[in-house]
């Protein structure tokens, strides 16, 4: 049973472009989280999505940043016009239900590279 | 405003040795899990406690939920340079909150 995939690994943009990144979730998964990893700092929660609707986008950036979860195809983490600020780990998890005792299961990253 | 502090932040012990990681809050969590994380890689899930009082364990790692549910350790037994990473305890429920890791370096 693959795990939660993400790609690209490593992404390098320079400032004012579009950064896309990938999630698919692990198999028989339906809800999808992002959470950014900054230097020196913990992971935080970004958005939470399911098929189609996002549920919770309570630590996304108000600008920039937007998240899509389709019918078909991986999760879309995709940030416009970059800055080097957004230099960080992405990582996406997934889990079979919501809730305390659903876990998350975490993929690889990526890691944007801002120049 | 749900918080989780771990401590200590960071840890370098010698092979063989045991150690003791905590995760505090002052929040009631339902249950709250233990990832490890390498560099360059995801977190990886080692165990999530649900029951207050509960302890469980996974080989040389014994992990145990406080009564109130507010608190979690984590205890590793003759640690090993295996064992080296970045130990991090999460709760909430679907929007996972993290501590701020404890960085663990075992020497052999």
């Amino acid at each position: 049973n693959a795990g939660v995939m993400q790609n690209p690994r490593h992404l390098v943009r320079r400032r004012g472009q579009e950064a896309r990144l990938r999630c698919s979730p692990m198999k028989g998964h339906s809800h999808v989280y992002w959470y950014r990893q900054l230097p020196e700092e913990g992971l935080k929660f970004m958005v939470y999505l399911q098929k189609e609707n996002i549920i919770d986008e309570s630590g996304m950036p108000k600008e920039r940043f937007s998240a899509e979860f389709p019918k078909e195809g991986p999760s879309i983490l995709r940030i416009q016009q970059v800055v080097r600020g957004d230099s960080a780990a992405y990582f996406c998890a997934s889990s079979l239900r919501t809730g305390g005792d659903y876990e998350q299961y975490f993929g690889p990253g990526t890691r944007l590279t801002v120049t | 405003t749900q918080l989780l502090e771990q401590s200590p932040q960071f840890l370098s012990i010698q092979e063989g040795e045991n150690l003791t990681v905590y995760c505090n809050s002052s929040s009631v969590f339902s249950s709250l899990q233990w990832y490890r994380q390498e560099p360059g890689e995801g977190p990886v899930l080692l165990v999530t406690v649900v029951t207050g009082g509960e302890v469980k364990k996974l080989k040389r790692l014994t992990f145990q939920f406080g009564d109130a549910r507010k608190d979690s350790s984590l205890h590793i037994t003759a640690a090993q340079p295996g064992d080296t990473g970045l130990y991090l305890c999460a709760g909430g429920g679907g929007k996972l909150i993290f501590g701020q890791g404890t960085e663990l370096s075992v020497k052999p």
